[in-house]
């Protein structure tokens, strides 16, 4: 079945340093979605990339989908505090309603 | 509007006991998924459904039943607890069926089964 990796498993930054998460498909998506989750809180929806090779950007935030939108990545420039959680993916599949998400990256940054 | 809501918020169970998590939504969405949370291992899907009457399959099923006689409501009936069902269990829902768009999720039960 489908299965969606996602590394590093834990990041730990110095505030204002960049941070990278990278998520991986074994099957070709539809599209994916990001999420962050706070600790002790709940998934919030951050972005949907549908398009092959397409890149949005939220403010500090820039998400990338791969061309044969098979993986993605999440980065986020200068982090602060605020940043802290768990950032997980969420890959679609082609002709089905079924998310499967990634194992999550957690991100501390120490002030 | 209230979002999506979730009961009980704790629960702790005996191994063979049955319990029925709540979960609601006031944004008329036709999709509205179960998913459970295990450290280390993200969410996984249980069960979800595409509107009122219709539900399938996720990839975590077994021990689990849903059904989905409204649009606002969609409960996950645990028939036998198990210790293994030990996790945090999310309700999420979307508006679109044809193109899945942004999934709304509720604030989670934290279920021990002892």
């Amino acid at each position: 079945g489908q299965q969606v990796m996602q590394i590093p498993q834990y990041q730990h930054v110095q505030e204002g340093e960049d941070f990278t998460t990278y998520c991986n498909s074994s099957t070709t998506l539809s599209n994916i979605q990001w999420y962050k989750q706070r600790p002790g809180g709940h998934p919030v929806f951050l972005i949907q990339l549908v398009k092959s090779g397409e890149v949005k950007k939220q403010k500090r935030l820039t998400f990338q989908f791969g061309e044969a939108k098979k993986n993605s990545s999440l980065h986020i420039t200068a982090t602060q505090t605020t940043d802290v959680g768990t950032y997980f993916c969420a890959g679609g599949g082609s002709g089905t309603y079924k998310y499967i998400f990634g194992t999550g990256t957690r991100l501390k940054v120490l002030a | 509007n209230a979002g999506v809501t979730q009961t009980p918020k704790f629960q702790v169970l005996k191994t063979g006991q049955s319990m029925t998590l709540q979960c609601a939504q006031d944004m008329n969405h036709e999709y509205m998924s179960w998913y459970r949370q295990d450290p280390g291992m993200g969410l996984r899907l249980i069960h979800y459904s595409v509107g009122a009457g219709i539900t399938d399959q996720g990839e975590v099923p077994n021990g689990y039943n849903v059904s989905r006689s409204t649009t606002e409501d969609f409960p996950l009936r645990l028939l036998s607890a198990a210790p293994s069902q030990t996790s945090v269990y999310f309700c999420a829902s979307s508006f679109g069926t044809r193109a899945l768009g942004e999934q709304f999720f509720g604030p989670g039960t934290r279920l021990t089964v002892l």
